[in-house]
């Protein structure tokens, strides 16, 4: 059962355009989301989050949107750089801990110089 | 402040073989998690432990057990090894649950292939 997806396994994007990062949940109860990014042979690391008290979050280029109607949130990117190239994972709590989590199957994304 | 490190990086067992990970936890962090990615797969959580003891547990059988110490170091064992137990292992140091929303911090993983 999987309660967080990401539907593109891939996207290539343009250095200096927009990245968008897409993931549906299938859980209202969630409330809160991150993203983490991993590069190859590292570990995740933390990027951004969001509250389900809100619509958006944002941190320098990167701004996270949560739809929570349409059960959907997404990370932009802006303006893309070739570092940004990495696997992006979003992911909501397992349970009330706040510390144990649901991750999507994540997007590759490859930023073209 | 020190990072998650994991060992061994990489490590090659046969099937029905047993295999220990290991963990040292980020300084000031007493709470451990584990989880499994698989191959073009997102991390999937096994369990975390929380003052030496289990507290949660993902959909995994009970071949896969763990251990905490008071240094709050973890270790991950699997036994009776399957093929599919091919995967990287990812421990993540964080604060204790309960505190709300608590970002994980990950480290570099092990690469488990089992033949």
């Amino acid at each position: 059962d999987q309660q967080v997806k990401q539907n593109s396994p891939s996207l290539s994007v343009q250095e200096g355009r927009i990245s968008i990062l897409n993931c549906d949940y299938t859980n209202s109860m969630f409330d809160y989301f991150l993203w983490y990014k991993k590069y190859p042979a590292e570990g995740p690391t933390f990027l951004i989050s969001i509250s389900s008290i809100k619509d958006k979050n944002e941190d320098g280029r990167f701004t996270v949107f949560l739809n929570k109607s349409a059960k959907h949130l997404s990370l932009h990117i802006v303006p893309s750089q070739p570092g940004d190239s990495a696997v992006y994972f979003c992911a909501a709590p397992l349970g009330r801990t706040g510390n144990q989590f649901y991750f999507g199957t994540g997007t590759s994304l490859t930023v073209i110089p | 402040e020190t990072g998650v490190t994991q060992s061994p990086t990489h490590l090659i067992k046969t099937r029905g073989q047993q295999v220990t990970l290991r963990c040292s936890s980020q300084s000031g962090h007493n709470t451990v998690s584990w989880y499994q990615q698989a191959l073009g797969q997102g991390p999937q959580f096994i369990f975390q432990y929380y003052r030496e003891e289990e507290n949660g547990r993902g959909n995994f059988p009970p071949r896969f057990s763990g251990l905490q110490f008071p240094n709050y170091s973890s270790e991950l064992n699997v036994n009776a090894l399957e093929l599919d137990d091919s995967a990287l292992y990812l421990c993540a140091s964080s604060s204790p649950p309960g505190q709300g929303a608590s970002p994980l911090h990950f480290g570099n993983g092990t690469r488990l292939t089992v033949t």
